[in-house]
């Protein structure tokens, strides 16, 4: 069975660009969750859904970030305009429920900004 | 304040030796989860274990145990027979209950290097 599929898996833009990062969700899990990785804050939730609806969006850092999950297959993290202090590595992560502890992450996709 | 605390940036053993990674945690939720997750140096998190709070027995995964001290707040991982394939960031976590549920809160890190 496929995983948690990100795409790109790296991604260098200029500051000022839209940054849009896509996830697939494992097939039949109906909780998703974005984290942002970065050397100073290390792991931290940005929002989470719970099928397809937005639970906690309090770890969103500022209004630039916007997340949205129109289905049960895909979501997507927009950044619009992105900055360099966005630089980090994007986590998806996936599970069956809210009440399943197993969070399955994708491989992540690294961002530059410029 | 932090909820998660892993104060160890990072820790050496020999290889095939045992090993204890800290993670102490701050909650007033009486029904909590705690998570430890692997990150090789490709990247990817890979869950390891989980202990409920209400849970009895200690967790325990393969060649991972999870030493859950309630009253003193600590979940420490022990990876028994350490390999060189265990060399990689650790991340301790946890879950609280209430509004929040669902949502996993993540300590700092400990950086396990296993030497040959």
């Amino acid at each position: 069975d496929a995983g948690v599929i990100q795409s790109p898996r790296h991604e260098v833009t200029e500051m000022g660009q839209e940054v849009t990062l896509r996830c697939k969700p494992i097939s039949g899990h109906n909780s998703l969750f974005w984290y942002r990785q970065t050397m100073m804050r290390g792991l931290e939730l940005l929002i989470y859904f719970n099928n397809n609806v937005p639970i906690d969006d309090s770890g969103m850092p500022e209004d630039r970030f916007s997340a949205k999950m129109p289905n049960a297959s895909f979501s997507t993290l927009k950044i619009q305009p992105s900055e360099p202090r966005d630089s980090a590595v994007y986590f998806c992560a996936s599970t069956p429920s809210l009440v399943t502890y197993e969070q399955y992450f994708g491989p992540g996709t690294r961002l530059t900004v410029t | 304040a932090q909820k998660i605390t892993q104060t160890q940036p990072g820790m050496f053993v020999q290889e095939k030796e045992a090993v204890t990674l800290d993670c102490t945690y701050d909650t007033s939720d009486p029904s909590y989860g705690l998570f430890w997750y692997k990150q090789p140096s490709s990247g990817e998190m890979i869950f390891l274990i989980y202990q409920g709070s209400y849970d009895q027995q200690n967790a325990t995964e393969g060649r991972y145990s999870l030493n859950f001290q309630k009253a003193r707040k600590s979940a420490n991982l022990v990876i028994s027979a350490s390999q060189l394939g265990d060399s990689a960031m650790y991340f301790c976590a946890m879950r609280e209950g209430g509004t929040s549920y669902g949502k996993l809160t993540f300590g700092q890190g400990t950086i396990l290097t296993v030497h040959p």
